[in-house]
């Protein structure tokens, strides 16, 4: 069974502080992606990262992919309340086929003013 | 352009009957897949179809189906609920394997 595990799972702190949320399992990813989910919604995709060591940027969001595919990172920079809400990072494990999608737990962001 | 659409948002339901959702994918989108989402589990895949063929199923038991029909309109059954099957169950769809739009869920509960 692929287990991603997703840290902290619960995060508050004060506007204009930077934050890291983590996503880390044994398996090996053909790609990841990272969600935010509103109460009462579906999830929003923000990104999708398939290429280890892979970067991307979303204004104050950077996104990693570890080198071995095993791992994600979610950095927020200067965080704003508009950032409050449930990160989820969501992987395709290898070899399973892309359809399925491994989530992980989930991060509650809480950004007091 | 429309998102996914699911109906009903909510619904209430008495042990041991059975449900149907439905699901609408955007335009286009060819592939949906189903998942669970409860407090203690978070989301788990439920299966996936494409062009009216499941091509992945997760771990949950004979009484969770689905099908999809020609115009990639997706239904799922539950038949004989229990208590536990309790939750938001989430629709979406895709074109390709690297980003699914979700639609906002139906929320089932059990009594």
């Amino acid at each position: 069974t692929q287990l991603l595990e997703q840290s902290p799972q619960f995060l508050s702190i004060q506007e204009g502080e930077n934050l890291t949320v983590y996503c880390n399992s044994s398996s090996v990813f053909s790609s990841l992606q990272w969600y935010r989910q509103e109460p009462g919604e579906g999830p929003v995709l923000l990104v999708t990262v398939v290429t280890g060591g892979e970067v991307k940027k979303l204004k104050r969001l950077t996104f990693q992919f570890g080198d071995a595919r095993k791992d994600s990172s979610l950095h927020i920079t200067a965080a704003q309340p508009g950032d409050t809400g449930l990160y989820l990072c969501a992987g395709s494990p290898e070899g399973e086929g892309a359809q399925k999608l491994v989530f992980g737990q989930g991060t509650r962001l809480t950004i007091n003013p | 352009k429309a998102g996914v659409t699911q109906t009903p948002r909510y619904l209430i339901k008495t042990r041991g009957q059975q449900v149907t959702l439905s699901c609408s994918p955007i335009s286009g989108h060819r592939s949906v897949s189903w998942y669970q989402q409860t407090p203690g589990q978070g989301l788990q895949f439920l299966f996936e179809y494409f062009s009216e063929t499941q091509r992945n199923k997760g771990n949950f038991p004979g009484r969770f189906s689905g099908r999809q029909f020609s115009n990639s309109r997706s239904e799922m059954n539950v038949s004989t609920l229990e208590l536990g099957d309790s939750a938001l169950y989430l629709c979406a769809s895709s074109l390709g394997s690297h980003g699914y739009t979700f639609g906002s869920g139906t929320r089932l509960t059990v009594v």
